[in-house]
């Protein structure tokens, strides 16, 4: 299972762009890189999932280099309800079977 | 779409005592559920995954006796802690991995705090 190292936290201001960077540099062939988000007490909320170059949805986007070896989850100009931790992971169906192992995550701290 | 719901979100027990947790898939099959436990200010510890109709496998370190698992249906997985001590307090989420469209992600449920006394 591909390991990820992720910044431990960051710190920002509202309406500010964050770009959190993810390595993961033994990634495998079939699989995907997904971030998460996660308040306090609950449970992880899927943000954004891709495989290549660049998703976008209407809450971030993905950036994945052509090497896949990396990833930066980008959040445009963030509010004080974007505090939380982002776990980035990365699996896929490796055999039909997707294990999703979580790492320390990046806290992120929005200011007013 | 893909939401995942656990039942009860807190419960508090005494020492000794059977608990059981249940995850359900909402609007999709979940062909694939996992169990995780969350400790205070740490990140998500898989316990083990569950596929329909077959046994759980369980990571390493983790008691397969202690922590029943049973995945009867495409849409329910339920954890049961068995003879709780205050140990096994902590923040246990469930997700669950569909078929097709929902295949490549998990969704997670909202979490169950479980406190033994």
């Amino acid at each position: 299972l591909a390991k990820t190292t992720q910044p431990i936290s960051m710190d920002s201001y509202e309406g500010q762009e964050v770009n959190i960077t993810c390595s993961h540099n033994n990634i495998a062939t079939n699989d995907y890189i997904t971030w998460y988000q996660q308040f306090p007490s609950q449970g992880p909320r899927f943000i954004i999932q891709g495989y290549k170059t660049k998703v976008t949805n209407e809450v971030a986007s993905l950036f994945i280099p052509a090497d896949r070896k990396s990833s930066t989850l980008s959040l445009p100009r963030v509010s004080l309800s974007d505090t939380a931790v982002y776990y980035c992971l990365v699996g896929g169906l490796s055999g039909g079977y997707n294990k999703l192992i979580f790492g320390a995550g990046t806290r992120l701290a929005v200011h007013p | 779409g893909a939401v995942v719901s656990q039942h009860p979100s807190r419960v508090i027990c005494k020492s000794g005592t059977s608990v059981k947790i249940e995850c359900r898939s909402l609007d999709f099959q979940a062909t694939t559920m996992f169990w995780y436990r969350q400790f205070p200010k740490q990140s998500l510890m898989l316990m083990a995954t569950s596929n329909e109709g077959s046994k759980a496998t369980y990571e390493q370190g983790v008691e397969k006796d202690k922590f029943l698992i049973n995945h009867a249906s495409l849409t329910l997985s339920t954890l049961t802690v068995t003879s709780a001590h205050p140990e096994d307090s902590s923040f246990y989420i469930c997700s669950a991995r569909g078929a097709e469209k929902t295949q490549e992600t998990q969704y997670f449920g909202p979490g169950t705090r479980l406190l033994v006394l």
